[in-house]
């Protein structure tokens, strides 16, 4: 089977930096996907590992330790915006369409 | 990138009946993918719709219940059958333009409430 863990609600200021991570356990491993939902809004893709390390897209990263089976995204100048629920995926297969889902992290960013 | 389109968008069904979803790809993909998610919830996949074979659904999942069609490389259709209350929630379509693609794209979701 799998599983994601991540936390339920995260909190900020604006400007302000904040780390979402996650843990998994899974029976099969293609890479961890981050994605993004607002209220009633379809998920949008982040982020995406494959290798451990680093990947940085503009305000947003992420990063990824296959040997600790843990991975985190990174938001950075943080605007109101980013509120939003924040999920972990990890890739089932070699299509990016078919994932496991971790349970949503609720970021609220504050003035 | 790809744009999805689902409809309807929301609907209220009698429990009982069937509903049937519409995903609309604006490129052709090779497998489109189903989800459900409560209000709130993490996404649950229910099946990967394949174009020319049956769909093969995840555990928990049994096309009895949600049959599903894949006519072409652009469409994909997902039936609620013999809908209850547990039934009531968000069903999203996804799809990947390829195999090397690392990003999927999701549809705007179905919010279905059963009644």
């Amino acid at each position: 089977g799998q599983s994601l863990e991540q936390p339920s609600e995260v909190t900020a200021v604006e400007g302000a930096i904040v780390q979402i991570n996650c843990t998994y356990q899974t029976s099969g491993f293609y890479g961890l996907s981050w994605y993004q939902q607002h209220d009633g809004g379809a998920p949008t893709f982040l982020s995406y590992n494959a290798l451990d390390g680093l990947e940085e897209t503009g305000r947003f990263s992420s990063f990824l330790s296959r040997s600790d089976s843990y991975g985190y995204l990174l938001l950075q100048e943080l605007q109101m915006k980013d509120s939003a629920s924040y999920f972990c995926a990890v890739r089932k297969d070699t299509n990016a369409g078919k994932s496991t889902f971790g349970d949503g992290t609720t970021l609220t960013v504050k003035p | 990138s790809a744009v999805i389109s689902q409809k309807p968008s929301r609907d209220i069904c009698q429990r009982g009946t069937s509903l049937t979803i519409q995903c609309q790809v604006d490129s052709q993909v090779t497998m489109m993918f189903w989800y459900r998610q409560q209000p709130g919830q993490s996404l649950t996949l229910i099946a990967t719709a394949n174009q020319g074979s049956e769909a093969t659904y995840e555990s928990g999942f049994v096309i009895d219940k949600f049959p599903i069609s894949r006519p072409n490389l652009t469409f994909s259709t997902l039936t609620v059958s013999n809908m209850s209350p547990e039934d009531s929630s968000i069903y999203l379509c996804s799809a990947a333009p390829d195999s090397m693609n690392t990003e999927a794209f999701f549809g705007q979701g179905t919010r279905l409430t059963v009644v």
